[in-house]
């Protein structure tokens, strides 16, 4: 089983919806962090988070230590939303990250 | 803005050559990263450096060796590629300690 594990693994939306990528993960974290990464394109880190909620802009993350469980949600979605999301965790004082596999997100004008 | 910069989007290369990838970052970071991405694998780190001089393996270091002679710049090499190195390659840097990771456009590398 993989240390981290993000669902779905496809999503297709239509403009407008709100959207909900989960992470769960089955180790101890120091942080977790959600990346963005566009067809052909690099990775851009979204936010990175060890308790609580972040906002920026229409992207929400949440997280829950105790249920070892994040969200990402993304309100009022956009055909430019369409990415692969990828959840990662780092671990204690070691800063390396360990990687879900991705979600792909396609929303649809 | 944080500019990490990879010296090629596609390379081809033959089996059994040896190839470098370059990495360069603008931030004085400490920390860099090499990392392979697969289809149905997601990413996963070959090596990575906290230092200059200093390198540590990742989970998956067979086949290629790091160089890091100055603090901006973190040299993948494959010593002898084969074709199941064919795979996108992601450099990364970070400041000291738990700090988001910042990302190069990737070199999609094709071994014949």
């Amino acid at each position: 089983k993989n240390e981290v594990e993000q669902s779905p693994q496809n999503l297709t939306a239509q403009e407008g919806e709100f959207i909900t990528i989960n992470c769960s993960y089955s180790v101890g974290i120091s942080a977790l962090h959600w990346l963005q990464q566009h067809p052909g394109g690099g990775i851009v880190s979204l936010f990175m988070l060890s308790s609580g909620k972040k906002k920026h802009g229409r992207l929400i993350a949440t997280i829950n230590i105790q249920e070892k469980h994040s969200s990402l949600h993304i309100t009022a979605s956009h055909p430019r939303d369409s990415a692969v999301y990828i959840c990662a965790v780092t671990r204690g004082s070691n800063y390396k990250l360990t990687f879900g596999k991705g979600t792909l997100l396609t929303v649809n004008p | 803005d944080v500019k990490v910069t990879q010296s090629s989007r596609y390379l081809v290369k033959r089996t059994g050559e040896k190839v470098f990838l370059e990495c360069v970052q603008d931030m004085d970071h400490e920390n860099m990263f090499w990392y392979r991405q697969d289809p149905g694998l997601g990413l996963r780190l070959i090596y990575f450096s906290y230092d200059v001089k200093m390198k540590e393996k990742g989970d998956i270091p067979e086949g290629y060796s790091v160089s890091r002679e100055k603090k901006e710049r973190f040299s993948l090499i494959l010593e002898s590629a084969s074709t199941n190195q064919t795979s996108m390659y992601l450099c990364a840097s970070s400041s000291s300690g738990n700090q988001p990771q910042h990302f190069g456009d990737g070199t999609r590398l094709s071994i014949l």
